[in-house]
């Protein structure tokens, strides 16, 4: 079967830097995303990664190793509105999203 | 910006009643979904189209339909509504070409069936 594991829910502080984690297992893969979504919200898309490697941008920053089937979201300088669900993705070989149960990230001042 | 739109955003409704939840998006993407989504669960796709006349169903079954006359539009209807449909109900679109198929979502409907 398809699976993706996140954790359920981390703490960080304001200011601090978190790593969120994702690993997989798919029949196939063409992309990994990541989306943030705000309590009673819609996701938002934040990164696509399809190479292995470091993407940048901003305070945000996603990481993918094919090899390993993991992915990892790094936030930097943390602030009070970054608490939020992460969600990661990851498109099969039919060119569907497989979405994880998301990793609720709460800051503390 | 994702131009994406849902109605109602909100729902009370009884049981047995037919409902259908609209929406729209204008950046003319060929491939719309549906999602449905639990607090603090992941999403399930419920149907997804690949354009006009095309619609599929996902893995979850909820007894509804979609229909896709206009590009812009794709409206989820269920024909009696159940406690258990009670859930926020995701509409997103995406180019549908490329690897790069970027899902963006609308503000979504909460649904709550008496």
């Amino acid at each position: 079967g398809q699976n993706i594991d996140q954790p359920t829910e981390m703490t960080a502080t304001e200011g601090a830097i978190v790593q969120i984690n994702c690993t997989y297992q798919t029949s196939g893969f063409n992309g990994l995303f990541w989306y943030q979504q705000h309590a009673g919200e819609a996701p938002t898309f934040l990164s696509y990664n399809v190479l292995d490697g470091l993407e940048e941008k901003g305070r945000f920053s996603s990481f993918l190793s094919r090899s390993k089937g993991y992915s990892y979201l790094l936030l930097k300088e943390l602030q009070m509105k970054d608490s939020a669900s992460y969600l990661c993705a990851v498109m099969d070989s039919n060119y569907q999203l497989i979405w994880g149960a998301g990793t609720k990230l709460i800051i503390k001042p | 910006e994702a131009d994406i739109y849902q109605t109602p955003r909100y729902l009370v409704i009884g049981t047995g009643k037919k409902i259908t939840l609209e929406c729209s998006q204008t950046m003319g993407h060929d491939k719309m979904y549906w999602y449905q989504q639990d607090p603090g669960m992941e999403l399930h796709l419920i149907h997804y189209s690949y354009g006009v006349n095309s619609t599929e169903k996902g893995d979850l079954s909820s007894e509804s339909t979609v229909s896709r006359i206009r590009t812009e539009h794709f409206p989820l209807t269920l024909e009696s509504a159940r406690p258990s449909h009670t859930s926020q109900y995701l509409c997103a679109s995406s180019v549908g070409q490329g690897d790069t198929d970027t899902q963006y979502f609308g503000p979504g409907t909460r649904l709550t069936v008496l």
